[in-house]
């Protein structure tokens, strides 16, 4: 059961314009979610994550935006660049233990010089 | 800050190898580091949870005599795949925390290990 979807395994974009990455989940229990962005061959670099209490983060080109109601979240990167050509990975944190993440499948970005 | 180093990067072995694989803290402490593992256009799986100077916590289906972990110290945790088959190629990437639960994992590079 995978209880976070990034139903959307690519995206391209155009440089300078906007991306949206979108994730879904199915436990109302998660508190806190986060993004990642990997190159091939390295680990996931943590982006930005997102609070349940709030509906907003920004910081810098990167804003995430969560809707508890829909049970979705998105990244907005603007404007994209080509060095943002990455996969993207959306978690959420099990809010109990060791608050261990759970992953989404990713999706892969690629801007358009 | 909050840098995780992973090594080695690539193993190459021959089928009934052990192989270990380290994630060191390099400029803080970690009390808690968590194994993961990836297969090709798939997700980050959670292997198990290290915790230092106790038993790491394995998710369901994980082999805890297949998989060891060690995590002697506040800086490095091992995981070594025991008698390795084929089917144990992948990708495992370890994670670490630095502070709080509300802080972000930070991840390692990962190792591609190839059982042959």
């Amino acid at each position: 059961d995978q209880q976070v979807k990034q139903n959307s395994p690519s995206l391209s974009v155009q440089e300078g314009r906007i991306s949206i990455l979108n994730c879904d989940y199915t436990n109302s229990m998660f508190d806190y979610f986060l993004w990642y962005k990997k190159y091939p061959a390295e680990g996931p670099t943590f982006l930005i994550s997102i609070s349940s209490i709030k509906d907003k983060n920004e910081d810098g080109r990167f804003t995430v935006f969560l809707n508890k109601s829909a049970k979705h979240l998105s990244l907005h990167i603007v404007p994209s660049q080509p060095g943002d050509s990455a996969v993207y990975f959306c978690a959420a944190s099990v809010p109990s233990g060791t608050y261990k993440y759970i992953f989404g499948t990713g999706t892969r970005l690629k801007v358009l010089a | 800050g909050a840098v995780v180093s992973q090594h080695p990067s690539r193993v190459i072995c021959k089928s009934g190898t052990s192989v270990k694989i380290e994630c060191r803290s390099l400029d803080f402490q970690a009390t808690t580091m968590f194994w993961y593992r990836q297969f090709p256009k798939q997700s980050l799986m959670l292997m198990a949870t290290s915790n230092e100077g106790s038993k790491a916590t394995y998710e369901q289906g994980v082999e805890k005599d297949k998989f060891l972990i060690n995590h002697a110290s506040l800086t490095l945790s091992t995981l070594t795949v025991t008698s390795a088959h084929p089917e144990d190629s992948s990708f495992y990437i370890c994670s670490a925390r630095n502070g709080a639960d509300n802080q972000p994992q930070h991840f390692g590079d990962g190792t591609r290990l190839s059982i042959l």
